[in-house]
C-alpha cells in the first residue's frame, strides 16, 4: 500500500527557511516523478514543484522560484522541500504527492503546515 | 495559457445525481485531465483521470458511483446516488511540459 508522510512544518519568521520532507513507502521510489503541492488556509489547491525520478529534472511554480528548492533521496525514499525566503503568504499545508505514468497525482500525502508569521 | 475553469460550488440532495464541470481553456480542449476530492479537514483523494473521449480510469476502491465523460473542452465528474460523504471539494487536475495546473475547486453540498 502507498503512503506518504509529510513532515517539517512549523511556525517561521517572513525571511526565515525550513525544511520539509515526505518518507514514501509501498512502491519503488525510484520510478516515479514527486510533486509537492500547496494549499492556503481557506483556499484551493496550488501545484508547487515536482522533480524527475532521478533528480535531473526540477520544475516550479514562478512564486517560488528562486526561494524553494526540490530534491530527492531514494537511498532513503524520501522527498524534500528547502523554503528560504519565506514569505506570509507562503503560509499553507504542504502535501507531497506521486505522479502517475500520465502526470496526475495518484497518491497523497495527509499534509504538513507551515505557518510564517512575525 | 493553461487554465481549468470550474464552479465555485453546487448542490444537490442526499440520493441524487450531480454533475461538476471542469472547462479547459482555449487550445487546450484534447487535454486529459484528473478529478480529485477534499473532504473537509482532509488531504487530497485521487478520482480518476479522464481523457478527451471520455474515456477513465479511477483509482482504487473508487465507488462506481462516480464516473467521468467529456464533450469538446469540458470534463465532467458525475455523482450517482450522493451520499453524506460526498459534501467535499473537488479539484480537477492537467498537465503540461513542467507546469502542473488546477482548477479553483467546486464545493459540493449535499442537501
Amino acid at each position: 500500500e502507498v503512503h506518504l508522510v509529510e513532515s517539517g512544518g512549523g511556525l517561521v519568521q517572513p525571511g526565515g527557511s525550513l525544511r520539509l520532507s515526505c518518507a514514501a513507502s509501498g512502491f519503488t521510489f525510484s520510478s516515479y516523478w514527486m510533486t509537492w503541492v500547496r494549499q492556503a488556509p481557506g483556499k484551493g489547491l496550488e501545484w508547487v514543484a515536482h522533480i524527475k525520478p532521478d533528480g535531473s529534472e526540477k520544475y516550479y511554480v514562478d512564486s517560488v522560484k528562486g526561494r524553494f528548492t526540490i530534491s530527492r533521496d531514494s537511498a532513503n525514499n524520501s522527498l524534500y522541500l528547502q523554503l528560504n525566503s519565506l514569505r506570509v503568504e507562503d503560509t499553507a499545508v504542504y502535501y507531497c504527492a506521486r505522479e502517475a505514468i500520465r502526470p496526475y497525482f495518484d497518491y497523497w500525502g495527509q499534509g504538513t503546515l507551515v505557518t510564517v508569521s512575525s | 495559457q493553461l487554465v481549468l475553469t470550474q464552479s465555485p460550488s453546487a448542490s444537490a440532495s442526499l440520493g441524487a445525481s450531480v454533475k461538476l464541470t471542469c472547462t479547459l481553456s482555449s487550445g487546450h480542449s484534447t487535454y486529459a485531465i484528473a478529478w480529485h476530492q477534499q473532504q473537509p479537514e482532509k488531504g487530497p483523494r485521487y478520482l480518476m483521470n479522464l481523457n478527451s473521449d471520455g474515456s477513465h480510469t479511477k483509482g482504487d476502491g473508487i465507488p462506481d458511483r462516480f464516473s467521468g465523460s467529456s464533450s469538446g473542452a469540458e470534463r465532467y465528474l458525475t455523482i450517482s446516488s450522493l451520499q453524506s460523504e460526498d459534501e467535499a471539494d473537488y479539484y480537477c487536475q492537467t498537465w503540461g511540459t513542467g507546469i502542473r495546473v488546477f482548477g479553483g475547486g467546486t464545493k459540493l453540498t449535499v442537501l
